[in-house]
């Protein structure tokens, strides 16, 4: 079966730097996505990588290794306002949307 | 203001009740999606549009169905209400069509809960 495994729930201090792991097993690959979802409100878009490597974008990043069915989202210099759950999701070889369940990031001052 | 609108926000209705979820889309997408959204469940989808007069079912689709008679409006429809359809739906769009490589623009949620 295809299948998203990310942490449930990470803690860490505002300023400092966090490493959100996610590892799939899919049908094919075409691409992973990161979302943010603050609690209420819809999931936003925040990356997308399809090749191996590091795609920067401000103070995060998103790396992607094909081989080893994994992904990590990087946040770096933390605030208060990242407190959110990360989503990762991953397109298989029928360009099928595969979700993991999502972690919540909790952000301690 | 652009992006997608659901409506309505919150309902509370009695299981064997019929409903619809609406959404409206402006940026032209030709791609639609509805998901539930489950508490330590990833996003599931139920139905999708891949263009206008074109549906097709997604992992969950039992219970609901969905019509695209336009680009804009893509409503779900819960033709009889069960607790188990107790859930927060997303209505999504993207631009990619049937490559779905492209960004999803999510609504702001339904919650509904079935008694």
């Amino acid at each position: 079966g295809q299948n998203i495994d990310q942490p449930t729930e990470m803690t860490a201090t505002e300023g400092a730097i966090v490493q959100i792991n996610c590892t799939y097993q899919t049908s094919g690959f075409n691409g992973l996505f990161w979302y943010q979802q603050h609690a209420g409100e819809a999931p936003t878009f925040l990356s997308y990588n399809v090749l191996d490597g590091l795609e920067e974008k401000g103070r995060f990043s998103s790396f992607l290794s094909r081989s080893k069915g994994y992904s990590y989202l990087l946040l770096k210099e933390l605030q208060m306002k990242d407190s959110a759950s990360y989503l990762c999701a991953v397109t298989d070889s029928n360009y099928q949307l595969i979700w993991g369940a999502g972690t919540k990031l909790i952000i301690k001052p | 203001i652009a992006g997608i609108t659901q409506a309505p926000t919150s309902q509370i209705l009695a299981a064997g009740r019929r409903m619809t979820l609406r959404c409206t889309q402006d940026m032209r997408h030709n791609a639609m999606y509805w998901y539930r959204q489950d508490l330590g469940l990833g996003l599931r989808l139920i139905h999708y549009s891949n263009t206008a007069g074109t549906t097709g079912k997604g992992e969950v689709p039992d219970g609901y169905s969905v019509s695209r008679a336009n680009t804009d409006d893509f409503p779900l429809t819960l033709a009889s209400a069960v607790p188990s359809q107790t859930s927060v739906y997303f209505c999504a769009s993207s631009d990619s069509g049937t490559e779905n490589t492209g960004e999803l623009f999510f609504g702001e949620g339904s919650r509904l809960t079935v008694l």
